[in-house]
Parts: structure tokens; C-alpha cells; sequence
């Protein structure tokens, strides 16, 4: 069973570029899950999706933009990136959208200097 | 929105100690997970453990859903458990998402 995986690993942004992060759920997995760490904080919500739609997003401002395609797997979408936007991000899969174990993959590292 | 809060922020033990991290909600939960997050940033998943006691090896974990907490137990620990432990529930206060606590910093000497 393939476990979560994260591309790329690493990413060195200029401050007003656009980014897109990827994500391939664990196999039998419909629901993926987007986080941004900060340095020293635990990981904050950023949206879910769940059979392609958005189903529920945390205090994220509209630049930060999401899809998630017939196999599951996702994209995070940046746009105008700001200093503030430097974190790890992780993606977790679960078998529904409540109630059900989630398993991260291992986040890309974000800087935008 | 649901709280999260995890104690004590930061630990430090000699190999061989045990230890306790607590962590407190502030609604019921659909699930309540605990991860460590090794010094690369990935999250490994401990233990799915919205009510009950469950084990595995040197950890066990208990959560006491009526009185809403969760304790973790670390018990012989060694220098590969040093890292940060976290608390994530989810709720239906919280929507879909994950709601972590601030994380209890453990580091073990040998």
C-alpha cells in the first residue's frame, strides 16, 4: 500500500510568484486535506476536498486555491505569495471526510524570500 | 471554536524515563489522533483513539472522552523518541478540519 506522497520537497518562491503544490493520496483514500505549519506551530487547516469539491476551509484568504482530480490526488495553488506564506505544507489523506484517520505525507518546505 | 491544548510544552528526560503528555479539548469528538513529527517535519501517526485505551510497544495512549482529555504514555524512552508530539481532534464544531494543539517538545538524553 503507497503511502502519501508530496512534490516537490523543497521550493524557493520570490514574493508575488504564484506556486502549486501536488499531493497523491494513500490508495483507497477519497479525501485529501491541505495544512501550513509555521515555524513552531502546530499545523493549521487550510481546505478539504472530497469527491472533487471543496468541502470546508479553515481562515485561509482566497489566494490560497485548491483541486482535486478523478484519482484523488490534489493540488494547493498559491498566488501573489507573500513573506508570511514561508511554511511546511502537508497534505493528509482519509477514507471520508469525518471521523476517520488521517495520514500526512512528509510536506513541502516553502520559502518566499 | 474547539480548544486543543497540550501539557507540559516542552520535556526533557534521561533515556530510560517514562513519561506522561496530556492533552485537553473543549467539545466532543468524532477523532482524536496523536502524532510525532520527526526533526524533517513528517507526521507519523501514533494512534487513532477517539475513546478507550490502546497500545503499541512502549507507547499506549488513553482518552477519556466524557472528560474530555487524552493521555499519552511514554514509557523506557530512548533518543528516538525526542521530537514533537501533537494532538489533532476533529469535531463537528470544527467542520472537516483537523484542529492541532501547540505540541508538547520532548527531548531525550542518552
Amino acid at each position: 500500500e503507497t503511502g502519501v506522497t508530496q512534490s516537490p520537497t523543497h521550493l524557493i518562491k520570490t514574493r508575488g510568484q504564484q506556486v502549486t503544490l501536488r499531493c497523491s493520496s494513500q490508495s483507497g483514500h477519497n479525501t485529501v486535506s491541505w495544512y501550513q505549519q509555521a515555524l513552531g506551530q502546530g499545523p493549521q487547516f487550510i481546505f478539504q476536498y472530497y469527491r472533487e469539491e471543496e468541502n470546508g476551509r479553515g481562515n485561509f484568504p482566497p489566494r490560497f486555491s485548491g483541486l482535486q482530480f478523478p484519482n484523488y490526488s490534489s493540488e494547493l495553488n498559491v498566488n501573489a505569495l507573500e513573506l508570511d506564506d514561508s511554511a511546511l505544507y502537508l497534505c493528509a489523506s482519509s477514507r471520508a471526510p469525518q471521523g476517520y484517520e488521517q495520514y500526512f505525507g512528509p510536506g513541502t518546505r516553502l520559502t518566499v524570500t | 471554536g474547539i480548544q486543543v491544548e497540550q501539557s507540559p510544552p516542552d520535556l526533557i528526560l534521561q533515556e530510560g524515563a517514562n513519561s506522561t503528555l496530556r492533552c485537553n479539548f473543549s467539545d466532543s469528538v468524532n477523532n482524536l489522533q496523536w502524532f510525532h513529527q520527526n526533526p524533517w517535519g513528517q507526521l507519523i501517526n501514533l494512534f487513532y483513539i477517539p475513546s478507550g485505551t490502546k497500545q503499541n510497544g512502549r507507547l499506549s495512549a488513553t482518552t477519556v472522552a466524557t472528560e474530555r482529555y487524552s493521555l499519552l504514555y511514554i514509557s523506557s524512552s530512548q533518543t528516538t523518541d525526542s521530537g514533537v508530539y501533537f494532538c489533532a481532534v476533529d469535531s463537528n464544531q470544527a467542520g472537516t478540519a483537523l484542529i492541532f494543539g501547540k505540541g508538547t517538545t520532548l527531548s531525550v538524553s542518552s
